[in-house]
């Protein structure tokens, strides 16, 4: 069946440090590839989405490029901020078409 | 519109009492989930459904839950003589088209005592 694997955390950085979560999936087909957010106390948000291979999402100064030869989507964004600390979810959708999540990694970014 | 909308936001129900939940997705998907979430975890799977059709249920699900839709708009998630491993934080979420983004509700936390 389709699997996500992401990084375990806690990731601790210091505020403007370089961010990396890595992400890799196994999915029959072509699917499509998300990045969701959760804020404390707060509900899933979209963060970014990747639809085909070499596709690069976007949004916040967070990146991460679908990599169909790695089956990989590694979040990056270059300078974190305290009010990055949340924790970030790998998803993707593939022919069954439902979401399927990683187990989040947890980032705390200290001043 | 204003999003998917999940009533109630916490419940607190007694080991062995039933508990409905509701899910009002954004009014033009015609798909809605049902995933369940630990601490500590990814929401986990339970069942989706395209317009009134659950098309899927997972195996790990129990028999004491059941999900409808009756009209294709809202569903309700019913859970039969709660455990108390069925506390958790149950999440709805809506979409529209193939590969596309899933948007979610705040949750109903079920706390079973």
């Amino acid at each position: 069946g389709n699997s996500v694997t992401q990084m375990e955390g806690p990731v601790t950085l210091s505020e403007e440090a370089f961010l990396t979560i890595n992400c890799t999936y196994t999915a029959t087909g072509y699917p499509s590839l998300f990045w969701y957010v959760q804020y404390p106390g707060e509900g899933l948000q979209l963060l970014l989405k990747a639809t085909k291979a070499d596709d690069k999402g976007s949004n916040k100064g967070f990146e991460a490029t679908y990599r169909k030869e790695t089956t990989s989507f590694h979040l990056e964004k270059g300078s974190v901020q305290v009010s990055d600390s949340a924790v970030y979810f790998c998803a993707l959708s593939a022919e069954d078409q439902k979401v399927t999540f990683g187990i989040g990694t947890k980032l705390q970014v200290i001043p | 519109d204003t999003g998917v909308s999940q009533n109630p936001r916490h419940k607190i129900t007694k080991r062995g009492q039933n508990v409905t939940f509701r899910c009002d997705p954004i009014s033009e998907h015609n798909r809605l989930y049902w995933y369940r979430q630990t601490l500590g975890q990814g929401p986990e799977f339970l069942t989706y459904f395209q317009n009134e059709a659950q098309l899927e249920k997972s195996r790990l699900l129990s028999d004491r839950f059941s999900a409808e839709r009756p009209k294709g708009s809202f569903s309700t998630l019913e859970i039969q003589r709660t455990e108390q491993g069925d506390s958790a934080m149950y999440l709805c979420a809506s979409s529209i088209g193939t590969g596309a983004e899933a948007f979610f509700g705040q949750g109903t936390r079920l706390t079973v005592v």
